[in-house]
């Protein structure tokens, strides 16, 4: 069956612009998170949702990262004003339900690069 | 804070030879323990998991996982490995007070030398 995707798989933008990056989760999933994969950071948990409602978004790094997800599905990632340190692999993963007992399934990432 | 830790960053091997890579984690609940694994070019995929019972876990390929709760440890072992298993280990804890949320060593890069 399809796996998690995930686009665009790569970005590259200007200092200063927003960007959306976008995952579409294995259906029937109900967990879906957002991990950020960076050099001297390793993976890191950026937010958690069920269903459409975010009860874990403590790794979101600054009030520029915003997230929402729509009719239980698609999730999108906005980082508003770019920093070059936001530079990093975006990895999106689902599972069936959100307790840590359920496997997380994860899409290819998308490459973002911040000049 | 819960962390986990991974003993080696880049471990090169000739074929068949065996591997064992380190992890160590600090979290004081119960936890469920993976391994994820990154191949080059690929997506991050499950290796292994441990969620309760018996703490020797087999994957897939041949990998698998012993729990020591006395250590906080859970070291992935294959006993011959081959080029193919050239890739990038993750250990990888659930706690059992988070949302679901993974907390990821710092990543083990094999690489097998034919």
């Amino acid at each position: 069956g399809a796996g998690v995707s995930q686009s665009p798989s790569n970005k590259v933008t200007e200092k200063g612009k927003d960007v959306e990056l976008r995952c579409d989760p294995i259906s029937g999933h109900t967990a879906l998170y957002w991990y950020r994969q960076s050099l001297g950071q390793g993976l890191e948990f950026l937010i958690y949702f069920q269903g459409n409602s975010a009860p874990d978004k403590s790794g979101l790094p600054s009030d520029r990262f915003s997230a929402e997800r729509t009719g239980g599905s698609v999730s999108t990632l906005t980082i508003q004003r770019t920093q070059q340190e936001d530079s990093a692999v975006y990895l999106c993963a689902s599972s069936l339900a959100g307790q840590g007992g359920y496997e997380q399934y994860f899409g290819p990432g998308t490459r973002l690069t911040v000049t | 804070a819960q962390s986990v830790s991974q003993h080696n960053h880049h471990v090169i091997l000739s074929e068949a030879a065996s591997l064992e890579l380190g992890c160590n984690y600090s979290y004081g609940g119960t936890v469920n323990l993976f391994w994820y694994v990154q191949y080059p070019g690929q997506h991050l995929q499950l290796l292994l998991k441990y969620f309760s019972g018996d703490p020797l876990v087999k994957g897939i390929k041949g990998f698998e996982a012993e729990f020591i709760k006395s250590k906080f440890s859970f070291n992935l072992r294959k006993p011959s490995v081959q080029w193919s298993d050239t890739a990038e280990y993750f250990c990888v804890v659930h706690g059992s007070s988070n949302t679901g949320k993974l907390i990821f060593g710092q990543g083990t890069t094999l690489q097998v030398k034919p």
